[in-house]
């Protein structure tokens, strides 16, 4: 089983449209929980970090849910310029804190 | 957010050389850098972690000797790809924390070929 799942996509959405990515971490000491955007070609970019309570910037809403491991993005009245990769990224808790990406999901916002 | 410099940005060598790939945190003192590949529409693999002033850590089925990295200031990491073959053509793409921080800022990545 991989330490980090996401849906695999890729996702064709209409401009305006909600869409929503979701993700597995297998390591329950997990720490620290973030979905980074990558563009094609491009390093990838902090989007927001994912609180247990759930957090929401402009037109994204995150959730954390330790209890059963997963991870929620939601984007609403979604843009052309929403289309990318979007990273599912779970930091180890100890020492070496490393990051470990999911293998990201394709979006695409048609006009 | 803090910022991370990897130099060259592309790079085309010819099978059998060596390439040096460098990664710089420009703004803060970066104790854990990171090292990762990406083939085309394929995820980030972690190659190695490198803590400052010590030999990285390789995952498994990366060969050390094949990827050397140096770790020796606080701001500067380096990873050099050694007699390169068109099969490590690939985006190499670092990335830095620093004891402060809780996410990884990451270089601008580099895209290898090799011919």
């Amino acid at each position: 089983r991989k330490e980090v799942e996401q849906d695999p996509g890729p996702f064709n959405v209409p401009e305006g449209a909600t869409v929503a990515f979701n993700c597995t971490y297998s390591n329950s000491a997990s720490q620290s929980f973030f979905w980074y955007r990558q563009d094609c070609r491009k390093e990838p970019k902090l989007l927001m970090s994912v609180y247990s309570s759930g957090n929401e910037d402009g037109r994204f809403t995150a959730q954390l849910n330790r209890a059963s491991q997963y991870i929620s993005l939601l984007i609403r009245d979604s843009k052309l310029s929403d289309s990318a990769t979007y990273l599912c990224v779970v930091r180890a808790s100890g020492s070496a804190r490393q990051l470990t990406f999911g293998s990201g999901t394709q979006l695409t916002v048609l006009p | 957010g803090a910022v991370v410099s990897q130099h060259p940005s592309w790079v085309i060598c010819k099978s059998g050389t060596s390439v040096k790939i460098e990664c710089r945190s420009l703004d803060f003192q970066a104790t854990t850098m990171f090292w990762y590949r990406q083939f085309p529409k394929q995820s980030l693999m972690l190659m190695a972690t490198s803590n400052e002033g010590s030999k990285a850590t390789y995952e498994q089925g990366v060969e050390k000797d094949k990827f050397l990295i140096n770790h020796a200031s606080l701001t500067l990491s380096t990873l050099t790809v050694t007699s390169a073959h068109p099969e490590d053509s690939s985006f190499y793409i670092c990335s830095a924390t620093g004891t402060a921080n809780t996410e990884a800022f990451f270089g601008q990545g580099t895209r290898l070929t090799v011919v």
